[in-house]
């Protein structure tokens, strides 16, 4: 059975800080990896999405890295601002019915 | 307007009680999914549709009903709450084919007292 795991739960920053976030999963076939942000209230937003076949993705600030073989990804964070502050679920899209596996998050906490 | 929608945003109601939220979306997917969120724990799913004639239980389906009007509407219920469905509840949508992303609504935040 497919689970994910998500390292460390709370993280409280100060601005400028470049940030790391862990996300472990137990089964390596998976289709593709992405990771979510969750506002209070707003419900969530795909920031990256990996297939399996890459090695990592970039958005702006944000940098998805996944190692297949070892059933890990990081989620990079370049110099934090506190609208970052949110929520950060990492999934896989694994099984044969193409459900996503989640892990609890990241609550990041980015303060001036 | 939001693409996916949700109502309630929030509810509260009493044990026992028969229950139904409801998620509409205008993004023309086929797929919808129900997911429910307890703190310290993922997303689960509950219950996901590929169309509108097919109606699939996820890995917590128990104590749940879902269905599916149209391709824009997807409602859940729950058919005597009771108090550990207190949860954040979302509803998400996907297109036909595997690479993208799912998308989800603002959630419905549920206590049964």
């Amino acid at each position: 059975k497919q689970e994910v795991t998500q390292i460390p739960a709370a993280l409280s920053v100060p601005e400028g800080e470049n940030l790391v976030l862990n996300c472990s999963f137990t089964d390596s076939a998976i289709y593709n990896l992405q990771w979510f942000r969750q506002d209070p209230g707003k419900g969530l937003t795909s920031l990256l999405l990996i297939q399996s076949s890459q090695r990592e993705q970039t958005s702006g600030r944000l940098n998805a890295s996944l190692d297949k073989s070892s059933g890990r990804s990081t989620l990079y964070i370049a110099a934090s601002q506190p609208g970052d502050s949110a929520t950060y679920l990492c999934a896989v899209r694994s099984g044969g019915y193409n459900k996503l596996i989640f892990g609890a998050g990241t609550r990041l906490a980015v303060h001036p | 307007d939001a693409d996916v929608t949700q109502t309630p945003r929030n509810r509260i109601t009493k044990t026992g009680k028969r229950i139904m939220l409801e998620c509409s979306q205008t993004k023309g997917h086929d797929r919808m999914y129900w997911y429910r969120q307890d703190p310290g724990l993922g997303l689960r799913l509950i219950y996901y549709s590929f169309d509108v004639k097919d109606i699939n239980k996820g890995e917590i389906s128990d104590g749940y009903s879902v269905s599916r009007q149209a391709q824009a509407k997807f409602s859940l219920s729950l058919e005597s709450a009771i108090p550990n469905q207190t949860a954040l509840y979302f509803c998400a949508t996907r297109p036909q084919g595997g690479g993208e992303t799912q998308y989800f609504g603002p959630g419905t935040r549920l206590l049964v007292l």
